[in-house]
């Protein structure tokens, strides 16, 4: 099946810090989603972002599905931002797959 | 607008009892329902997903089953807990829009079995 590996696993910021999430997919898939994760185990939609590029806020994405990998940028990092950000792929008919997650912590 | 609920929020059973977690979507009409299961705080694995009433696809052979008697009813049940069931549970809902197809997670159950 489609593997889908997201980097780094573990994260630690500074309040006020940029960064850049990574998600890669072994595999055409028909749409890609991110998520986060708070700490109380809420899944929230970030993006739906089969290719392109979205913006929302402080958050944005970009997909480059002939290369197979998705980013997640996050700029500005405040502590709400702690959390896991999964990336999901849809394989077959509309079955996400899960990456493997980066938890993220932003210290103030 | 559209909203999604499972209960419990929390739940400790002993090994071998049985399990019943319900999910319900309000707002829309024929949704895709998902079961997922998480473990240790990472990688959601899809258990069920549901197309229409009374249609279940299970994705791993486990100790659960789900059931769907109503369009916006998800129920995911087993006879007899073990051990490793013990995790967090997703019910999810997904429809097609021209936006493309976004899925939606209800608060979760956390499951412990001891």
């Amino acid at each position: 099946g489609i593997q889908v590996e997201q980097s780094p696993p573990d994260l630690i910021l500074q309040e006020g810090a940029n960064s850049t999430l990574r998600c890669n997919f072994s595999d055409s898939v028909n749409n890609l989603q991110w998520f986060h994760q708070n700490p109380w185990g809420q899944l929230i939609n970030l993006f739906y972002i089969p290719s392109g590029t979205k913006q929302n806020g402080r958050l944005s994405a970009t997909t480059v599905a002939t290369e197979r990998y998705s980013l997640l940028y996050i700029s500005s990092s405040q502590t709400t931002d702690s959390g896991v950000y999964f990336c999901a792929v849809e394989r077959g008919f509309q079955k996400l797959v899960f990456g493997t997650g980066t938890r993220l912590l932003v210290s103030p | 607008s559209q909203t999604i609920h499972q209960w419990p929020a929390t739940l400790v059973q002993p090994v071998g009892s049985p399990l019943s977690l319900e999910c319900t979507v309000e707002g829309t009409s024929n949704p895709n329902l998902y079961w997922y299961r998480q473990a240790a705080g990472r990688g959601l694995q899809l258990l069920f997903y549901s197309v229409g009433i009374g249609q279940i696809s299970s994705e791993v052979p486990q100790n659960l089953s789900a059931s769907r008697p109503q369009d916006r009813q998800f129920i995911l049940s087993s006879k007899k807990l073990l051990l490793s069931d013990s995790g967090f549970y997703l019910c999810a809902w997904s429809v097609q829009t021209s936006s493309g197809n976004t899925i939606y997670f209800g608060e979760g159950s956390w499951l412990t079995v001891v």
